[in-house]
This record gives structure tokens, sequence and C-alpha cells, in this order.
């Protein structure tokens, strides 16, 4: 059974980068789509965006013009560096695989904006 | 953007009781919709997909119906481990969208 676990800052300063990674165990993350998801009391569930194991990407547009996301094969890893954020960023980020519905996710790390 | 919007916000039952869950689509998504169950401190998990199909593991209390712009969600019969949040999400089209959940409480 494959397992995700985030990893990263929990504290990010207003108008810093975000930077995560996830670890993934118990399988490969090769041939597969691996998705950054987050959630605030705000908006709810909101999908970040994705990659392929390939480095191919596809971003929420809401998100796109500060998100960047990266895969290391060697490393069984996937990144995600969301800029410029505010307070709004401030959420429980999962990372989870793409099996055309979300199957399985990691247990989620909070990230708090705050000078 | 596909707005997904569920009802009610709140639903206050007990157990053995009968739930039933909306999800309705500010479009179509045809049967391109999931529905995920979340408990305190925990990721999503994943109990519907493909609008009807349960996923491995799902007991069959859960059960799940519609297709187009509306959905419902039924937990046949409330046991104590089912009291929770529940979430639809939609993967039609560019990008995919959550409802803003359900909440199962007991009452």
């Amino acid at each position: 059974q494959v397992q995700l676990q985030e990893s990263g800052p929990g504290l990010v300063k207003p108008s810093e980068t975000l930077s995560l990674t996830c670890t993934v165990s118990g399988g490969s993350i090769s041939s597969y789509y691996w998705n950054w998801i987050r959630q605030s009391a705000g908006k709810g569930l909101e999908w970040i965006g994705r990659i392929y194991s390939s480095g191919s990407t596809n971003y929420n547009p809401s998100l796109k013009s500060r998100v960047t996301m990266s895969i290391d094969t060697s490393k069984n890893q996937f990144s995600l560096k969301l800029n410029s954020v505010t307070a709004a960023d401030t959420a429980v980020y999962y990372c989870a695989r793409d099996e055309f519905w979300f199957l399985n996710w990691g247990q989620g790390t909070l990230v708090t904006v705050s000078s | 953007e596909i707005v997904l919007t569920q009802s009610p916000a709140t639903l206050s039952l007990s157990p053995g009781e009968r739930a039933t869950l909306s999800c309705r689509a500010s479009q179509s998504v045809y049967s391109y919709l999931a529905w995920y169950q979340q408990k305190l401190g925990q990721a999503p998990r994943l109990l519907i997909y493909g609008a009807s199909n349960r996923a491995t593991g799902i007991p069959a209390r859960f059960s799940s119906s519609g297709s187009g712009t509306d959905f419902t969600l039924t937990i046949s019969s409330l046991e104590p481990e089912d009291f929770a949040v529940y979430y639809c999400q939609q993967r039609s089209s560019w990008p995919w969208t959550f409802g803003q959940g359900t909440k199962v409480e007991i009452k």
C-alpha cells in the first residue's frame, strides 16, 4: 500500500515562498500523476495542481501564476512551491496520488502564513 | 469553473437512521463525481467514484446515485463511525473542484 508524507515548514512569512515536499513510500512514483490539495476554513478543499512522473504539470488557474511543482523520481519525492503567500494561503496541505480519483492521501501538514 | 453545491450543510441524525446528502453541479459533470468522507484530523477518504461505484472496503450501507448535475449519497443506516463530513468532487473539467461539505452529526 502506497504511503505519502508531506514535510516542510509550518510557518511562512507573508510575501515569502511556501515549500513542501511529499515523500512516496511503498510504491514507485513513476507512471502516476501526483497532486497537491489544500484545505482552509475559508475555502474548503481546493485542488492546487498535479505533476506527472515525466514532469508535466497541470495547475489550478486561480493559483497558476504563483505555483511551481517539481518531481524527483530518484528520491520518490515531489514538491510544491507557492510564492508571494498571504494569510489566505494558510491551510492544511495534502499530497495525493491520482488514480483518476484521489485514493491515496498524505496525512496533511498545516502551513500558517504569519509574520 | 464548475461549482458544486452540497446540501444540507449539517444533518443531525441518530445512529440507525438514514442519511441523504445532495450535491448539485453548476453544469453537467456526467458521471465524473466522487464522494469523500473526512473525520476530524484526518485526510479525506474516497467512498464513491464514478457517481455510483463504492471504493474498495467501503460498506454496502453507502450508496450513491445521479448523473449530470444532481447527485445523492445515501447512508442506509448510520453507524457511530459514519458521523463525519462528506464532500463531493468533480473531475469532469479543469480545475477539479470540491463541494463545501455536509457535516453529519449525532442528534
